[in-house]
């Protein structure tokens, strides 16, 4: 099983539209989790970290899944300007910084 | 808002040369790191680097590789001989504070194109 697992899409959605990504990860004992978008050729911007209560940015909220291992975002009213690739990004065991990232979901928004 | 930058944004060697990136952090943070992609795949985590000295690597960052804060600003990477397979954007990332849930945030990368 890879480390940290993403459906890669695309997901082509039209603006307005609520979606949905989730995000798969083999270490139990990660601590800690994040959202960063990517876009094309750019760095991973981050989006924002993922809380064990989930939480919430605006359109965006966060959610993790610890007994299935899994997080979720999820956006609200898509604008054109959310079309990128949306990373997930696990650190491992506690005190270890480096992060893990899954392969990312591309998303496109459509007019 | 602070940020992470890198130069050069894009960097054309000969295999079997040296190359360097250099990165300046976000100023009042302390832990550094390199990340590399390799086109058309994901980001990977080469070293971590906290008080002058390594603290985390992976299995890429082999002996060709090395980090460096050769001062108060700059952390720098080194490829001492490159190969074809070197060609990547490299990441150079900062994050605040000790704590291990501190986001990382992202330099826009130098594109290494190796020849």
């Amino acid at each position: 099983r890879k480390e940290v697992e993403q459906d890669p899409g695309p997901f082509n959605v039209p603006e307005g539209a609520t979606v949905a990504f989730n995000c798969t990860y083999s270490n139990s004992a990660s601590q800690s989790f994040f959202w960063y978008r990517q876009d094309c050729r750019k760095e991973p911007k981050l989006l924002m970290s993922v809380y064990s209560s989930g939480n919430e940015d605006g359109r965006f909220t966060a959610q993790l899944n610890r007994a299935s291992q899994y997080i979720s975002l999820l956006i609200r009213d898509s604008k054109l300007s959310d079309s990128a690739t949306y990373l997930c990004a696990v650190n491992g065991d506690t005190g270890r910084r480096a992060l893990t990232f899954g392969s990312g979901t591309r998303l496109q928004v459509q007019p | 808002e602070p940020e992470v930058t890198q130069t050069p944004s894009h960097q054309v060697t000969q295999m079997g040369q040296e190359v360097i990136l250099r990165c300046v952090p976000i100023s009042n943070h302390l832990y550094f790191y390199w990340y590399r992609q390799i086109l058309g795949q994901k980001v990977e985590f080469l070293v971590s680097f906290y008080n002058n000295e390594i603290s985390e690597k992976s299995e890429i960052f082999d002996d060709q590789f090395s980090v460096e804060r050769p001062d108060g600003s700059n952390f720098t990477l080194k490829i001492r001989s490159t190969k074809l397979e070197d060609s990547a954007m490299y990441f150079c990332a900062s994050s605040p504070r000790q704590l291990s849930n501190q986001p990382q945030h992202f330099g826009d990368g130098t594109r290494l194109s190796i020849l």
